[in-house]
């Protein structure tokens, strides 16, 4: 089975609102995490990552939260803005892999003016 | 940078038809990735190469799949035959390692529909 997924699969917040988009991943041996936003008709962009010997870290306007315990992995976008809807992916890279991320289903964010 | 290029941006054709889709990784990433999205399945993997070479192709459907890298600046993706199956948008992605660091760049993908 797929070893990323998602809670949420629909979110709809208010302009300027704070977003928290959720991620589970069930496989221990990931070391590597990676956010992506991908806006209708095109491809997915890198938002922000995190190692596995990290717990959070900031970028401009998202943080992400990795709580390795219940293997869960979270974005946050402060001050949402029309410009963030979009569907937002969470990966994994497993540790020794060469490279091959495995993605989650993804869950759509509409903001709302 | 141009980013990575992909073609056609859209492919229309009949079942049993040859398709080829094209990509041009960004200049000196070492690691070009095929990816298929469909509502259903989400983003699958289905071959990467490294420096050229095919390292893991266990996504790759079946054998009407079937993918080249012929140099470090281009790749394609071939269906032969096509089936309505097959349809969906393809995206090409590369980046400079894998590993602890490893960042996709991703093309605007090919939304390939097999009648």
């Amino acid at each position: 089975g797929e070893s990323v997924g998602l809670h949420l699969p629909t979110l709809s917040v208010q302009e300027g609102d704070n977003s928290i988009i959720n991620c589970a991943y069930s496989n221990s041996a990931s070391d590597y995490f990676i956010w992506y936003k991908q806006e209708s008709g095109k491809g997915p962009q890198f938002i922000i990552d995190i190692r596995s010997n990290m717990d959070k870290r900031q970028g401009q306007r998202v943080t992400v939260l990795l709580n390795k315990t219940v293997k869960h992995l979270s974005l946050q976008i402060a001050a949402t803005q029309p410009g963030d809807s979009a569907v937002y992916f969470c990966a994994e890279n497993l540790r020794g892999s060469q490279g091959n991320l495995i993605f989650g289903k993804g869950t759509k964010l509409s903001v709302k003016p | 940078d141009a980013g990575v290029i992909q073609s056609p941006r859209h492919e229309v054709t009949e079942m049993g038809q040859e398709v080829t889709l094209r990509c041009k990784p960004i200049s000196g990433h070492d690691y070009l990735f095929w990816y298929r999205q469909t509502m259903m399945r989400g983003l699958e993997l289905l071959i990467y190469f490294n420096n050229n070479v095919p390292i893991d192709d266990s996504g790759m459907p079946e054998d009407r799949f079937s993918a080249k890298m012929p140099n470090a600046s281009f790749s394609t993706l071939k269906i032969q035959p096509s089936e309505p199956r097959d349809s969906a948008v393809y995206f090409c992605a590369s980046s400079s390692r894998a590993g602890p660091n490893e960042k996709l760049f991703f093309g605007s993908g090919t939304q390939l529909s097999v009648l």
